[in-house]
């Protein structure tokens, strides 16, 4: 069926140190894969996103990375800062448009 | 603001009730989404709506059930509630389907007692 593993489930850097969380899909259908960020008792926040034509995004310190074939694709935040601190989801998309989610990872970022 | 309106922000019910959520899409936006957050279950699609239609369906539970009005907002009704339904529920809008941003609402925040 239609899973998304994400990894880890906490993160704990020092603020200007990079973070990475990765995502693995089951579904080889699935053709987006939207990344959210969310704060305690807010909504989540789409971030950034990468469709399956394309292999890499960059936004400013916010990088999406997709392997299409190993069905993987990673969020890398660079120069991170104490506002960076939150949950972030990564999705996998697929039949319409449902968002299939990761669990989620805690992002710390120590002044 | 992401323009996706919920209402209301906080529901608080006793087991057995039923209870009614409200969302109004973003201006222009065809499809309704709607997702449950658990702290247990992470963000769960439940159902989604384009244009009026069902389109997809996830674990929504037979107690649950959603429609989407000539207006395009959206309303999903819970039914003989349990201490189990309490949880984050989301709604999420977007242009149409596959492949299109989704942007959520507030959500609400519903406490069954």
């Amino acid at each position: 069926g239609e899973n998304v593993e994400q990894h880890p489930s906490t993160l704990s850097v020092q603020e200007g140190d990079s973070a990475v969380i990765k995502c693995t899909y089951s579904d080889s259908a699935s053709n987006y894969f939207p990344w959210y960020k969310q704060e305690l008792g807010k909504r989540p926040q789409l971030i950034i996103d990468i469709r399956s034509n394309v292999g890499e995004k960059k936004d400013q310190r916010i990088a999406v990375t997709l392997n299409k074939t190993a069905k993987h694709f990673s969020l890398h935040i660079t120069e991170t800062q104490p506002e960076d601190s939150a949950v972030y989801f990564c999705a996998a998309t697929h039949q319409g448009g449902k968002l299939i989610f990761g669990q989620g990872t805690e992002l710390s970022v120590k002044p | 603001d992401s323009g996706v309106t919920q209402t209301p922000k906080h529901l608080i019910t006793a087991t057995g009730q039923r209870v009614t959520l409200r969302c109004s899409p973003r201006s222009g936006d065809l499809s309704v989404y709607w997702y449950q957050q658990s702290l247990d279950q992470g963000l769960q699609f439940l159902i989604q709506y384009y244009n009026g239609e069902e389109r997809a369906k996830g674990n929504i539970l037979e107690r649950f059930s959603a429609q989407q009005f000539p207006d395009l907002h959206s309303e999903l009704n819970l039914s003989s509630l349990e201490l189990g339904d309490s949880a984050l529920y989301f709604c999420a809008s977007s242009v149409a389907g596959a492949g299109t941003e989704q942007f959520f609402g507030p959500g609400t925040r519903l406490t069954v007692l």
